[in-house]
């Protein structure tokens, strides 16, 4: 069981927008940054946004981040078959005093 | 070019101790945090502490309280976890990854684990 919430899976067309969701509390989404990872099957994850809703160099601007109270998303626009892989967003836990992870949502480009 | 390069896969009995190497490159090691994380098979990622190169300040997970070391080498910009008292649970990939930091006047600012080593196969079997 993952301190925060994501959905397991979600779906799309190529060329739709899609968005993923991240539910936590006031311990870590609440009062600290969402981060966003990318990870395709049998590599390391990448990082695709940083403190809410920043984007590293190089991630196209077709992936975006929010983040509303204790819950976050991350929105895909212009959905594209190689955008197909696991998504996790992570924040820090004060509670905790560590960082956690959703339970990651497998994304499928239809 | 930025790289964090890992030791190879490794075999352990239960019970026994694990030590996995980062062997980092092409950035100023002491300038960014140490973060490992691990996946088990089929599974989420896992964040297990961090590391700051610089001062060796460590934290960690409550769950490997007591079971997880880590250590660096600044000389040879390595940093290294150590788990101990392993179970067949721990079988998983463990991956380190860097991330910037900037010393704030309230605590640190972080900016995400941005470059990520290829991952250390930890299986634990009798």
């Amino acid at each position: 069981q993952s301190v925060l919430t994501q959905p397991p899976s979600a779906s799309g067309t190529p060329g739709q927008r899609v968005t993923i969701s991240c539910s936590g509390s006031n311990s870590n989404i609440g009062d600290n940054y969402v981060y966003w990872y990318q990870q395709f099957p049998g590599t390391a994850p990448k990082l695709l946004i940083y403190r809410n809703n920043q984007r590293p160099s190089g991630v196209p601007d077709r992936f975006s981040g929010s983040k509303s109270g204790t819950s976050a998303s991350l929105a895909i626009s212009g959905l594209r078959s190689e955008d197909e892989a696991d998504y996790y967003c992570a924040a820090w836990d004060d509670s905790l005093s560590g960082r956690v992870f959703g339970g990651g949502t497998k994304l499928t480009v239809l | 070019q930025v790289h964090l390069v890992q030791s190879g896969a490794e075999v352990k009995k239960p019970g026994a101790s694990v030590k996995v190497s980062c062997k980092a490159s092409g950035y100023t090691f002491t300038n960014y945090e140490i973060n490992w994380v691990r996946q088990a098979s089929g599974q989420g990622l896992e964040w297990m502490g961090w590391m700051n190169p610089n001062s060796g300040d460590t934290g960690h997970a409550q769950k490997f309280q007591g079971r997880v070391t880590m250590t660096r080498n600044t000389s040879i910009t390595t940093a290294y976890m150590e788990l101990s008292s392993l179970r067949s649970e721990d079988t998983a990939v463990y991956y380190c990854a860097r991330e910037r930091f900037k010393v704030g006047l309230l605590g640190n600012h972080y900016y995400g684990m941005d470059v990520w080593g290829q991952g250390t196969m930890v299986t634990v079997s009798s």
